[in-house]
Formats: C-alpha cells, structure tokens, sequence
C-alpha cells in the first residue's frame, strides 16, 4: 500500500537557520503530494503542493519539488522564525477510481529559538 | 468564506458509551473526510464521503461510523467507547476530494475515562 516516511524529529534550530524536512513515499501511479503544518491545539492546515512530477510547491517561504525519481517531496525554508515552530507533515493523495484518501507521514516537529 | 466547523470542540465520555462528531464543511465542498490523530498512530484515514454515499474507509472496527446529508454536513459515530479511542478527530473537505485540495477543521477532541 501506499507510505510516506519522514525525518524523525524533534528538529531545534535557531532563528534564521535554513530548514529541511526530508520526505519520501512509496506510491503506484501518480499521486498528489503536500505539506501539511499543526499548530498546538489546532488542525491542519494546507502549506504546500504538488500534483505532477518536477512541480515546486511554495508557500510563506517554504517550498518543496516533487522528485518522481527518488520519490521524495523534501520540505525546505531558507531562514527559518519563531512561528514557524510547528508540526508538519508530508503526505500523499492516490486516486484509485473514485476513492480519494490523504496518507500521512508520522510528522516532524520544528521549535525555532530566538 | 467559512472554515471548515466541527463541535463539539472537547468531549469527556466514558467506556461504553457512545459519541456523535459533527462536521460542517465548506461551502460548495461536497467530499468530507475524517481522520484519527493519536501520539501512538498518527493520522489515521476513517472514512470519506461525497453526495451523501461513503466512498472510501479505513481500517477501523465497525464501531466506527459515519454519515452525510443533502446538505453536506457530516457526523461520525463511535459506539461503545473505548479507551484507546480517546483521539482528536479531525474533518476535512473537499470540493470533491481529486487534486486533494483538503481544508482541515480544528477537530473534536474525545477523552474516554
């Protein structure tokens, strides 16, 4: 079945410092990838996507390029701050027929220190 | 434009009870889904539904259920509570879940004591 895997965390960087989250998945067919961010006490909410190979996701700074050959979708933000501080998570959408469900990876959680 | 709203916000239930969520979607969004989030699994698909018929579930215990109406409004049902089913359940929807253009609701969070 379809899996996403990602970078274990927690991840404890300082502000300004460069980020990667890395992500890869094992899907058939062509699905649809995303980032995926969880504030405390919140659901998720939308960061980023990519719905074909060799697209670039961006958002707020972060961006992430779908890699058909290495099946990956790595997050990166060049200069991280104090709200980016945060759980985020990759994952993918497969269509099979009619069914449509988003497989999660197990999430990374960022603290950014001032 | 409204986000997507689920109540309640927190419920305190106790084992072998049984408990409704109620997710009201965006409007115009005819797909909704539901996912379990707990420390142990991650986020874990339930179910989605699009034009009031379930087309896609997870792998949860019968227990577990759900419905939509005309309008798109969703509830989902645990029976008899247990308590590894203390979670925070979350809805998403869709306009009609291709593309995978979710938008996620700030989720129910059940306790089971």
């Amino acid at each position: 079945g379809d899996s996403v895997t990602q970078m274990e965390g927690p991840v404890t960087l300082s502000e300004e410092a460069f980020l990667t989250i890395n992500c890869t998945y094992t899907a058939t067919g062509y699905p649809s990838l995303f980032w995926y961010v969880q504030y405390p006490g919140e659901g998720l909410q939308l960061l980023l996507k990519a719905t074909k190979a060799d697209d670039k996701g961006s958002n707020k700074g972060f961006e992430a390029t779908y890699r058909k050959e290495t099946t990956s979708f790595h997050l990166e933000k060049g200069s991280v701050q104090v709200s980016d501080s945060a759980v985020y998570f990759c994952a993918l959408n497969n269509f099979r027929g009619s069914a449509r469900q988003l497989t999660f990876g197990s999430g990374t959680q960022l603290t950014v220190l001032p | 434009k409204a986000g997507v709203t689920q109540t309640p916000r927190y419920l305190i239930k106790t084992r072998g009870q049984q408990v409704t969520l109620s997710c009201s979607p965006i409007s115009g969004h005819r797909s909704v889904s539901w996912y379990q989030q707990t420390p142990g699994q991650g986020l874990q698909f339930l179910f989605e539904y699009f034009s009031e018929t379930q087309r896609n579930k997870g792998n949860f215990p019968g227990r577990f259920s759900g419905r939509q109406f005309s309008n798109s409004r969703s509830e989902m049902n645990v029976s008899t509570l247990e308590l590894g089913d203390s979670a925070l359940y979350l809805c998403a929807s869709s306009p009609d879940g291709a593309t995978g253009g979710y938008t996620f609701g700030s989720g129910t969070r059940l306790t089971v004591v």
